[in-house]
């Protein structure tokens, strides 16, 4: 069975830093592409960045860009998400999302870790 | 970036009634094309890929239709557990979601 247990989200203030986990089991983690989907308080679903299977190819969000980066640990079947220089709207729920295959959309979703930034 | 505009904000229906969902692109995703549910304190569950290929498990009252710049998504009959909302998402440039439509109990 796919799962994806999604950690690391808090109270942090506004210029401050955060990693965001997602450990994954039940599909070779390594073979897929993976996500971060956020989502703040009351609205939409936002893309915020992507990975291949094997590490080497990463995207942006306009967003984020230079602010966050995503990384992976296939050896751990982990991902991680490290959150720069945060600010108020980056406030929301964090979701890790696995591709079905490559530039598929997203068959399996963490349950979501909360970063609330604020001072 | 390509935007994804879904219609109408919200659906009032009643159980057993057909739920018609819009979602138009700003320009063609070809049929790159996903819709997917989500409840309340829930991640989303993906319905519908490439436009019309149901995901695995999901029933067949869902089905999904379009290419090019529109899509829709059709519940032929609502069952309690389907009021939830909805969003479509492409990926033709980097990944978008549409605004999301909410289908609530009449």
């Amino acid at each position: 069975e796919v799962q994806l247990l999604d950690s690391g989200g808090g109270l942090i203030q506004p210029g401050g830093s955060l990693r965001l986990s997602c450990a994954a089991s039940g599909f070779t983690f390594s073979s897929y592409g993976m996500n971060w989907v956020r989502q703040a308080p009351g609205k939409g679903l936002e893309w915020v960045s992507a990975i291949s299977g094997d590490g080497e190819r990463t995207y942006y969000a306009d967003s984020v860009k230079g602010r966050f980066t995503i990384s992976r640990d296939n050896s751990k079947n982990t991902l991680y998400l490290q959150l720069n220089s945060l600010r108020a709207e980056d406030t929301a729920e964090y979701y890790c999302a696995k591709e079905m295959g490559r530039k598929q959309p997203f068959d399996y979703w963490g349950q979501g870790t909360l970063v609330t930034v604020s001072s | 970036e390509i935007v994804l505009t879904q219609s109408p904000a919200t659906l009032s229906l009643s159980p057993g009634e057909r739920a018609t969902l819009s979602c138009r692109a700003s320009q063609s995703v070809s049929s790159n094309l996903a819709w997917y549910q989500q409840k309340p304190g829930q991640a989303p569950r993906l319905l519908i890929y490439d436009a019309s290929n149901r995901a695995t498990g999901i029933p067949a009252r869902f089905s999904g239709i379009g290419s090019g710049t529109d899509f829709t998504l059709t519940i032929s009959s609502l069952e309690p557990e389907d009021f939830a909302v909805y969003y479509c998402q492409q990926r033709s440039s980097w990944w978008t979601f549409g605004q999301g439509t909410k289908v609530e109990i009449k």
